[in-house]
This record gives C-alpha cells, sequence and structure tokens, in this order.
C-alpha cells in the first residue's frame, strides 16, 4: 500500500522561484494537511482540506497556496521562493469524522526544501 | 493559538534504561496522539488515547491521557538502540474545522548500545 506520496523528495530553489509540491494518497481520505517542520520544532500546518474543493489556511499560510481538485491529491504551491521557507514540508491525511470516529493523521516521508 | 509544552527536549540513555517524556497545554484536548519520527522519514502513530484518564500500551509503550485533558506521558521500558528518534505528542480537538493536530516540539532520544 502506497498510503500518502510526496514528491520530490528534495529541491534546491533560489530566492524567487516558484514550485509546486506534490501530494497524493490512496487511502480514499477526505481529510489532508501540509505541515512544515523546522530544525528542532514540531510540525506547524499551513493549509488543510476536508474535502475536494474545501481548502482552509492553517497556523502558518504566508507564502503558500493549495487547491485540491480531487479527493486524492493535494498539491502546495511556492510562488516566489524566501529563505525562510527553507524546511521540511509534510503532507498528511485522515478519514473524516463521518467515516470513523477515530480521526488518525498518517504523513508522507517528505520533501526537503532549501531556498538559496 | 493552542500550545503544547513537551519535555523534555532531549535524552541521552543507555540500552536497557526506561524512558519517560510528557506534555501539557493551556487547552483541553479530546484525544492525544504519540509519533516517532526517524531521520529521513515522516511521523509514524505510535499510540492514540481517546478518553481522559486512558492508559494504553504498545508493546513497551504506554501512554496515558490525563484526567484534566490538558496532559499525557509516554514511557518506554527497556530501551533499545531502535527506540532512537524523536517523539512528538500532538493533542486534537474534534470540534475543530479538520480535526487539526496541534503538535510538540519534540524529544530527541539517543540510545547508546
Amino acid at each position: 500500500n502506497a498510503g500518502v506520496t510526496q514528491t520530490p523528495k528534495f529541491r534546491i530553489l533560489k530566492i524567487g522561484q516558484s514550485m509546486t509540491l506534490q501530494c497524493a494518497q490512496d487511502m480514499n481520505h477526505n481529510y489532508m494537511y501540509w505541515y512544515r517542520q523546522d530544525p528542532g520544532m514540531g510540525l506547524k500546518l499551513i493549509y488543510y482540506s476536508v474535502g475536494a474543493g474545501i481548502t482552509d489556511k492553517g497556523e502558518v499560510p504566508n507564502g503558500y497556496n493549495v487547491s485540491r481538485s480531487t479527493t486524492e491529491d493535494f498539491p502546495l504551491r511556492l510562488e516566489l521562493a524566501a529563505p525562510s521557507q527553507t524546511s521540511v514540508y509534510f503532507c498528511a491525511s485522515s478519514y473524516s469524522l463521518a467515516v470513523v470516529a477515530k480521526n488518525i493523521q498518517y504523513f508522507g516521508a517528505g520533501t526537503r526544501l532549501s531556498v538559496l | 493559538g493552542q500550545q503544547l509544552n513537551q519535555s523534555p527536549q532531549s535524552m541521552f540513555i543507555q540500552e536497557g534504561e526506561d524512558v519517560s517524556m510528557n506534555c501539557t497545554s493551556s487547552s483541553i484536548f479530546n484525544t492525544w496522539l504519540w509519533y516517532k519520527q526517524e531521520p529521513g522519514e515522516g511521523p509514524v502513530l505510535l499510540i492514540a488515547l481517546y478518553k481522559a484518564g486512558e492508559l494504553t500500551s504498545n508493546g513497551r509503550l504506554t501512554a496515558q491521557f490525563g484526567i484534566t485533558r490538558k496532559d499525557s506521558f509516554l514511557n518506554i521500558s527497556a530501551s533499545i538502540p531502535s527506540d532512537v528518534g524523536i517523539y512528538f505528542c500532538a493533542g486534537q480537538l474534534l470540534e475543530t474545522s479538520g480535526s487539526r493536530l496541534t503538535f510538540g516540539e519534540g524529544t530527541q532520544l539517543t540510545v547508546n548500545p
């Protein structure tokens, strides 16, 4: 089972460049999330989605955009990369509460991004 | 926003020793989760707790959901080298949109053989 798949695994960007981090899940989960993890820190929520066509801001959304056109995919877009966006990005997914009462988030392996 | 304080930040122990780490919150949570993250990987769920006072074990791991719903601890007994990693607590309020998680800052565990 693939679970949550993130691509690319590593990327180096120059300041001002743009890129899209891809995330796909094959578990038919309604909820999907994007986090960033800075060195020595916990995970901070960037954006999340409760279903196709619905997205909402998390704790640290500035500088990022998301879309959710399908249940499976939840790409994260950086339009003008800045050094402050150097981080490890994790995508996660979970069932909605309507399906199961115990809402566990499953994580991808991460994308390591450096902005120079 | 909600804050989780996780301690200790790091631990250096000998193989065979027991380990204890905890999280406290300024807010109440419905669910407490404990994740482990190994280098180059995403967090993997270890234990999930759903009721205040609940004590749950997973092999050598034991975790408890505090009675006040504002804290949780994780114990690892008889540590082994493969226990090395970063352990994160996470609190979840199911009423929030998307059932968002709030993460602690992690406990880095090093086990010396």
